[in-house]
C-alpha cells in the first residue's frame, strides 16, 4: 500500500500569501495518478489538480500542481478567503487507492 | 450536468446492516467506474472499494473485505453500497465518487451506528 504523508499537518497564512503543501508518496506514484482535493465543512471533497499538475474545470489558476516521483507539492497563489479548508492529496496509481491525511489550512 | 445523489441519512444499530444508494446523471453511466470512500466525524478520506457499472465487477479494499458489497442497476442508473454488521466505528459520511480522477461525488451519506 502507498502511504501518502502530507506536510505540514496545519498551516496558518494571512489572504493575498502563498501556501506551499506537500505530499510525500512510500513509493513511487505515476504523476498521472496523482491528484489533490479541497473540502470545507460540511460538504464533498473538490478535485482541485489531477495528474499532478492539470487543473480541473473551473479551477482558478492561483492553484498549482508540481512533482514527481515521491514528491508532490500544492501551492496556492493569492490566498482568498475561501481557499481556507483541508486540503488532500490522492493517488490512483495502485490498490489500495490512498488518500493522505490531509493539511488545513487556516487564516492566520 | 454530471450529479451524483445518495440517499438520505441512516440511523443502525451495532449487527445490522446499511444500504446506501448512488444515483448518477447526466453522463452515460456504464463509461465511468464508481468508487466509494468515508469519513469519520473529524478525520481523513478512506477508500473503500468500486464497481464497474458496465459489468458489474467490484473490488473492495481489505480491509472491508467479507462486509461490504457493491452493486448496480443499469435500469435506474444506480449504485448501492452495503455494509453489513455494523460497529461504533462505521459511523461516517459515505460519498460515492466518480472514477477516474474523483471529478464528481455525490453529497454524502451518514450513516449512525449507535445503540
Amino acid at each position: 500500500e502507498i502511504v501518502l504523508t502530507q506536510s505540514p499537518g496545519t498551516l496558518s497564512l494571512s489572504p493575498g500569501e502563498t501556501a506551499t503543501l506537500s505530499c510525500r508518496a512510500s513509493q513511487r506514484v505515476t504523476s498521472t495518478y496523482l491528484a489533490w482535493y479541497q473540502q470545507k465543512p460540511g460538504q464533498a471533497p473538490r478535485l482541485l489538480i489531477y495528474g499532478a499538475s492539470s487543473r480541473a474545470t473551473g479551477i482558478p489558476d492561483n492553484f498549482s500542481g508540481s512533482g514527481s516521483g515521491t514528491d508532490f507539492t500544492l501551492t496556492i497563489s493569492r490566498l482568498e478567503p475561501e481557499d481556507f479548508a483541508v486540503y488532500y492529496c490522492h493517488q490512483y496509481d495502485s490498490s489500495p487507492i490512498t488518500f493522505g491525511q490531509g493539511t488545513r489550512l487556516e487564516i492566520k | 450536468q454530471v450529479q451524483l445523489v445518495q440517499s438520505g441519512a441512516e440511523v443502525k444499530k451495532p449487527g445490522a446492516s446499511v444500504k446506501v444508494s448512488c444515483k448518477a446523471s447526466g453522463y452515460t453511466f456504464t463509461a465511468y467506474n464508481i468508487h466509494w470512500v468515508r469519513q469519520a466525524p473529524g478525520q481523513g478520506l478512506e477508500w473503500m472499494g468500486k464497481i464497474s457499472p458496465s459489468g458489474g465487477s467490484t473490488t473492495y479494499a481489505q480491509r472491508f473485505q467479507g462486509r461490504v458489497t457493491m452493486t448496480r442497476d443499469t435500469s435506474t442508473n444506480t449504485v448501492y453500497m452495503e455494509l453489513s454488521s455494523l460497529r461504533s466505528e462505521d459511523t461516517a459520511v459515505y460519498y460515492c465518487a466518480r472514477y477516474p480522477q474523483f471529478d464528481y461525488w455525490g453529497q454524502g451519506t451518514l450513516v449512525t451506528v449507535s445503540s
